[in-house]
């Protein structure tokens, strides 16, 4: 099965800092997917098809990478950003998920 | 608007069997997949399987089969997880998520294996 291996495991921004963190894939996938979860709730789909945002997600963010490397971006981070996220793979089964970034606030 | 109402949490004891449901509204729930995806406490998701109430098809991760039966029921618009043979490394959140797009999710479920 792919392997995804984010980071970093934990890292914290402050207000209006830009955030990158990186996905990589132990093979090559054609997407990647990326969630973003709080404490006690459930996954939320946040990018799509590496680089699409869902619904409701703020224009700040971006996704972007192709093959084995794929990056989620914040171009200034806002306190409602902290949270952990997670990306995910499903271009070959197993669908697999990374151990997640934790985003905290500074 | 789509939602996933999932059961509530259990507490059984070792070497049981418990059934999760996930009950879908607000969309045909016979046109998309149900996917379920495990949690544990402080880690990271893996994915379970999944089943197509349209036809009852369904896909397993290796890890689990014989671990988990995915079924469906379309008279209800309910999918379920039964887990069988319990250990205390079962205990998670389980949640259901909708398609391969997991574009909605339910509130998950806790499940607790506990003497």
């Amino acid at each position: 099965q792919i392997v995804l291996t984010q980071s970093p495991a934990i890292m914290s921004a402050s207000p209006g800092e830009k955030v990158t963190m990186t996905c990589s894939a132990s093979s090559s996938v054609s997407y990647m997917h990326w969630y973003q979860q709080k404490s006690g709730t459930s996954p939320k789909r946040w990018i799509y098809d590496t680089s699409k945002l869902a619904s409701g997600v703020p224009a700040r963010f971006s996704g972007s990478g192709s093959g084995t490397s794929y990056s989620l971006t914040i171009s200034s981070m806002e306190a409602e950003d902290a949270a952990t996220y997670y990306c995910q793979q499903w271009s070959s089964n197993p669908p697999t998920f990374g151990a997640g970034t934790k985003l905290e606030l500074k | 608007q789509v939602q996933l109402q999932q059961s509530g949490p259990e507490l059984v004891k070792p070497g049981a069997l418990v059934k999760i449901s996930c009950k879908a509204s607000g969309y045909t729930f016979t046109s998309y997949d149900i996917n379920w995806v495990k949690q544990r406490p402080g880690q990271g998701l893996e994915w379970i399987g999944w089943i197509y109430p349209g036809d009852g098809s369904t896909k397993y991760n290796e890890k689990f089969k014989g671990k988990a039966t995915l079924t469906a029921d379309k008279s209800s618009s309910t999918a379920y997880m039964q887990l069988s043979s319990l250990t205390s490394e079962n205990s998670a959140v389980y949640f259901c998520a909708r398609s391969g797009d997991y574009d909605y999710w339910g509130q998950g479920t806790t499940l607790t294996v506990s003497s």
